[in-house]
């Protein structure tokens, strides 16, 4: 099946601080996901990207969609005590039907104050 | 609405046990799936329906079973517990409508379930 590479695997950072996270793959994706994670939650969808070279913002977070349609990138500008979680990438491959998405392992971020 | 819902919580089961993990939705998405969550592995699918009656296998399917009597309802069963599916599991649902939108899945608070 696909694989997504996503990096780094985690961050320590000041708050304050911008942060930028990404994920790349062997497979050209047709949707792009991105999740942040709490502790002892479920994931919970921040951006959805369904273009190549679309650039999407939700708040402080831009995602971009890849003109290659094989990597994608989430940042974080002024980051704040509450970003802190693991961010998770996904994507779909297939137009149409209906197989869940692939993930990538995640991006433990931790802000230091 | 309450979303997805997973029960229960947590659950301790010895080898060889078998339970069913339940999870419902009341959105009326008509896609529905479970994940399970390992550390350092991100998120795998293990089985998905796209519809009541209607279901297909995921990545890591074995040792599990699923079916789909209901829009709202999607049970994942366990038939004989073993160490290696000590894991958190995750089912996740979304809307069938037309157009990529399709693709937001939205996941219940999880199941942690430890195998002896």
């Amino acid at each position: 099946g696909q694989q997504l590479n996503q990096s780094p695997q985690s961050m320590f950072i000041q708050e304050g601080e911008d942060v930028s996270m990404n994920c790349t793959s062997s497979s050209i994706f047709n949707t792009w996901l991105w999740y942040k994670q709490d502790p002892g939650e479920g994931p919970v969808l921040l951006i959805a990207l369904y273009k190549a070279g679309e650039l999407t913002s939700n708040g402080r977070l831009t995602a971009q969609f890849g003109i290659t349609r094989k990597d994608s990138f989430l940042n974080i500008s002024a980051s704040i005590p509450s970003d802190v979680g693991i961010y998770f990438c996904a994507g779909r491959a297939s137009r149409g039907g209906a197989d869940g998405l692939t993930f990538g392992k995640g991006t433990h971020l931790i802000i230091q104050p | 609405n309450a979303g997805v819902t997973q029960t229960p919580k947590f659950q301790v089961l010895k080898t060889g046990q078998s339970m069913t993990l339940q999870c419902a939705q009341d959105m009326n998405h008509e896609y529905m799936s479970w994940y399970r969550q390992d550390p350092g592995m991100g998120l795998r699918l293990i089985h998905y329906s796209v519809g009541a009656g209607i279901t297909d296998q995921g990545e890591v399917p074995n040792g599990y079973n699923v079916s789909r009597s209901t829009t709202e309802d999607f049970p994942l069963r366990l038939l004989s517990a073993a160490p290696s599916q000590t894991s958190v599991y995750f089912c996740a649902s979304s809307y069938r409508a037309r157009g990529p939108q399709a693709y937001e899945q939205y996941f219940g608070p999880g199941t942690r379930l430890t195998v002896t």
